[in-house]
């Protein structure tokens, strides 16, 4: 596709149960980014992978949030025994290796709600 | 480590006004600094960014932003706003090229006709 685009495009969940987001870059795009948009918190980074190097996982918020991206492209989000504090937008971003001028192009975000 | 401060959280102004978005940053090492655009339930859009060269920047729909360096701060204007540009806007940075942004919580611009 032109952009990239995340799936669901909403999400609600019971209070421990586990949830996957998922994220399509842009074609040809080797770095990829999470972001967590929350009230009072704003725009977070949580995990950023760049090529087939170890992702940077500093973001992560807690042991129950991981990601992995499959063949370089497709990445998914999985938070496990969700808590109501997760409750927020989650955004995906990616850009071309292509130093200072990479721009990150942002998807539209699954807003996951936690009851 | 680098952080983001956007002082005013809601900003409310007439339409044809112009505003003034304010953000400042903190950092111990050269930034590139940016301004997104959040408009009602949707994704973020880049408006503008400040790599190098120029401080004054010129992004889409009008704004432009002035990169100052002694006063750490990139603040977003525009002379004459629409009921178009109600939306959030934020301040982010970023020390190299391809490393996560680091972003402000966001001005909420209200454009009142």
């Amino acid at each position: 596709g032109a952009g990239v685009s995340q799936s669901p495009s909403n999400k609600v969940t019971e209070k421990g149960k586990d949830v996957e987001l998922r994220c399509d870059p842009i074609s040809g795009h080797t770095a990829l980014y999470w972001y967590r948009q929350s009230l009072g918190q704003g725009l977070e980074f949580l995990i950023y992978f760049q090529g087939n190097s170890a992702p940077d996982k500093s973001g992560l918020p807690s042991d129950r949030f991981s990601a992995e991206r499959t063949g370089g492209s497709v990445s998914t989000l999985t938070i496990q025994r969700t808590q109501q504090e997760d409750s927020a937008v989650y955004l995906c971003a990616s850009s071309s290796l292509r130093g200072r001028d990479s721009e990150q192009f942002f998807g539209p975000g699954t807003r996951l709600t936690v009851l | 480590a680098q952080s983001v401060t956007q002082l005013d959280s809601q900003v409310p102004v007439f339409e044809e006004a112009p505003v003034e978005l304010r953000c400042n940053y903190s950092s111990s090492v050269s930034v590139y600094l940016f301004w997104y655009v959040q408009y009602p339930n949707q994704g973020l859009q880049l408006l503008l960014k400040y790599l190098s060269g120029s401080t004054l920047v010129k992004g889409i729909n009008g704004f432009e932003a002035e990169f100052n360096k002694s006063q750490t701060s990139f603040h977003l204007r525009k002379p004459s706003v629409h009921i178009s540009d109600t939306a959030e806007y934020f301040c982010a940075v970023r020390p190299s090229g391809n490393t996560p942004l680091v972003f402000g919580k966001g001005t909420r611009l209200s454009v009142i006709a």
